[in-house]
Order: C-alpha cells, then sequence, then structure tokens
C-alpha cells in the first residue's frame, strides 16, 4: 500500500520550455504533498510544502512564479517547471501523507534535463 | 543550514558485516525520525522510523538506536548483504504535516 506515482520518470527538453510532472497518490489520500529536488549524490532538499485546496508554501530561495504547484484533489499534485533553463536540471520528486503523524511516500522521481 | 547530520558519507562493509550509520540533530522539536533507502534513479522508501519514546527499534535485520539525551540516532544493518548497497538518510520532522529535515545521506557498498 502507500504507492505513490510520479509522472514522466524523464524529460529532456529545450530551454525556455515548460514542464509539468504530475504527482498521485494511487491508494490513499494525499492531504498533503511535499516537492523535493536532488541534485546528483546529494540529499533531497523540500521546495514546497501543499495542502490539498491550498496555496503552496515555498522554502526560502525557491521561486513561486517559476515552480507553480497546484493540488487540486487528494490524490493529484503538479509541479510546472515554467521557462526551464538548464540550472533547472535536475531530480524532482514528491511525497504524499495523510497526515495525521503518518510517514511520508515518495514518488520514484522525475529526471529533468534542460538542453 | 542542515539541521540533521549524518556521518559517515560513505561506507564500505563486507558481505555479513554490520554496517552503522549515524546522525545527530539539535532540534529538540523533532518528534519523529525515519530512515530510507534510496537506489539510483529512484525514490526514497521508507525502511523504518522511531518517535522519541524508545530507545531502539527493530525491524528484520535493521534496528534504529537513539539516545534522546545526546540528540542521536543510529541505523544499524544486521548481516549486510549486497543488495543493501544503496544510499541510506536519516530524517526528522517537527510535527506531523511538516516536511522531513534530511541528513546528506551516506554511500553504503556492501561487498561480496
Amino acid at each position: 500500500g502507500a504507492v505513490v506515482s510520479q509522472h514522466p520518470s524523464r524529460v529532456i527538453c529545450k530551454s525556455g520550455t515548460s514542464v509539468k510532472i504530475e504527482c498521485r497518490s494511487l491508494d490513499f489520500q494525499a492531504t498533503t504533498m511535499f516537492w523535493y529536488r536532488q541534485f546528483p549524490k546529494q540529499s533531497l532538499m523540500l521546495m514546497a510544502t501543499s495542502n490539498e485546496g491550498s496555496k503552496a508554501t515555498y522554502e526560502q530561495g525557491v521561486e513561486k512564479d517559476k515552480f507553480l504547484i497546484n493540488h487540486a484533489s487528494l490524490t493529484l499534485s503538479t509541479l510546472t517547471v515554467t521557462s526551464a533553463h538548464p540550472e533547472d536540471s535536475s531530480f524532482y520528486i514528491c511525497s504524499g501523507s495523510t497526515g495525521g503523524g503518518q510517514p511520508q511516500h515518495f514518488g520514484d522521481g522525475t529526471r529533468l534535463s534542460i538542453l | 543550514q542542515q539541521q540533521v547530520k549524518q556521518s559517515p558519507q560513505s561506507l564500505i562493509v563486507q558481505k555479513g558485516g554490520i554496517s552503522i550509520i549515524n546522525c545527530a540533530y539539535e532540534n529538540t522539536a523533532f518528534d519523529y525520525f525515519p530512515w530510507y533507502q534510496q537506489f539510483p534513479g529512484k525514490g526514497p522508501a521508507l525502511l523504518i522510523a522511531i518517535r522519541p519514546d524508545v530507545s531502539e527499534k527493530k525491524e528484520g535485520r535493521f534496528t534504529i538506536s537513539f539516545n534522546k539525551s545526546a540528540k542521536q540516532f543510529s541505523l544499524h544493518i544486521m548481516d549486510s548483504q549486497p543488495g543493501d548497497s544503496a544510499t541510506y538518510f536519516c530524517a526528522a520532522r517537527v510535527n506531523s504535516g511538516y516536511a522531513l529535515n534530511f541528513g546528506k545521506g551516506t554511500s553504503l557498498l556492501v561487498t561480496p
């Protein structure tokens, strides 16, 4: 149980393109979803936290106009990287939680490469 | 600012040996301490977790030891196997609904 599906798993696109990443909780209702970014051989850095139906809360230094997060339902959150540039290339990972002290369950990540 | 400090950065253990990874924290408000295992190209998977009201938790070959006064916790992998080779992250969380604060990770290699 507690499966989070992330799509696409890999995307390669040209600079200036906007890219949307989907994160779905398949067998539970994710009251809260988190988006992380991970550079090679580094830890996961939190980008933003979103609660269903509310605006996302972004971490310091994360541009909310560049990384658009939507959490319109209890099973789906999306991250859109707008006008992506090579420095946005990274591994993006989402996680979901039912809240109430329950664990976070992670998706398998999206490898984003901007040429 | 790294709220959870993890060591060592990398670890090589022979098959059958014990792998030990340590983490330390400063924020006494942390009340949940999970360990995650991550294989290349995959997201982290929850391995085992502990809350500060117990000093040890064991699940199969994996044990968390927790020292509240020292603000330290560690993961022990008994009878380490080559399939355990992965990156391990410790983490801590203030409260439900809050994001995890991750350590920097430990790359474990178990040699045959």
